[in-house]
């Protein structure tokens, strides 16, 4: 069965720096998709990225960009030029090109310092 | 676009009593999903709809929940008698219906169920 581990409880950045999330999975699949999902405080959850598996270009969307290293099987979300609005728990998730579920890691509570 | 919407936002109950979790997708979106995370967990995939039928409910932890999602619009999930290990965040999700694509999911804000 696949996993999603995401070793990093919280993080802190000051604002205007850059933090980077760390996440890896387990799989022995060799497509699938990989997301990441930002959930502000008392927010619905919404969709930073996604990067799918054969495609070896990592995803950028404006400050936001992935390291894929499919061999290592690790996705880490770099957010650049921290916000205040940056601040949110982030959730890293997997789907199998097979089916609709996702799998998802315990997340990382960001907070972003003035 | 509405987003998915879900009511109550909060619920606080004693053990034994029964709650009704509602969930509104997106227009048009004939896959609807319910996931939970428990405190400090991971978010936890529960069943999944297309339209109005059960596609996958490999997650439902027992038979104290019931999820339904008559004429295939909007869906409830119902504990009945809740337990305190059902306390958590209950999130529902939806996307279109297509048979390749990334398949992404919107979600909504979620109910935070506690059970005293």
């Amino acid at each position: 069965a696949q996993t999603v581990t995401q070793s990093q409880p919280e993080m802190s950045v000051q604002e205007a720096e850059t933090v980077t999330l760390s996440c890896t999975y387990d799989t022995s699949e060799s497509d699938y998709y990989l997301f990441w999902y930002k959930q502000p405080p008392s927010r619905q959850m919404i969709l930073v990225i996604r990067q799918e598996a054969y495609k070896q270009q990592n995803a950028t969307e404006n400050r936001f960009s992935v390291n894929f290293q499919k061999a290592a099987k690790s996705f880490s979300l770099k957010i650049s030029d921290s916000q205040l609005g940056d601040a949110a728990m982030y959730f890293c998730a997997y789907r199998s090109v097979g089916t609709y579920k996702y799998i998802f890691g315990t997340g990382t509570r960001l907070k972003v310092l003035a | 676009e509405a987003g998915v919407t879900q009511f109550p936002s909060h619920s606080v109950i004693e053990k034994g009593q029964t709650v009704t979790l509602r969930c509104d997708p997106i227009s048009g979106h004939d896959n609807l999903y319910w996931y939970r995370r428990v405190m400090g967990k991971e978010i936890k995939f529960l069943l999944h709809f297309v339209k109005e039928s059960k596609q996958d409910e490999s997650g439902m932890p027992n038979n104290r929940f019931l999820a339904e999602r008559t004429g295939g619009t909007y869906s409830t999930l119902k504990v009945q008698p809740a337990e305190l290990e059902d306390s958590g965040v209950y999130f529902c999700a939806s996307s279109h219906l297509t048979s390749g694509g990334d398949g992404t999911q919107y979600f909504g804000p979620g109910t935070r169920l506690t059970v005293l």
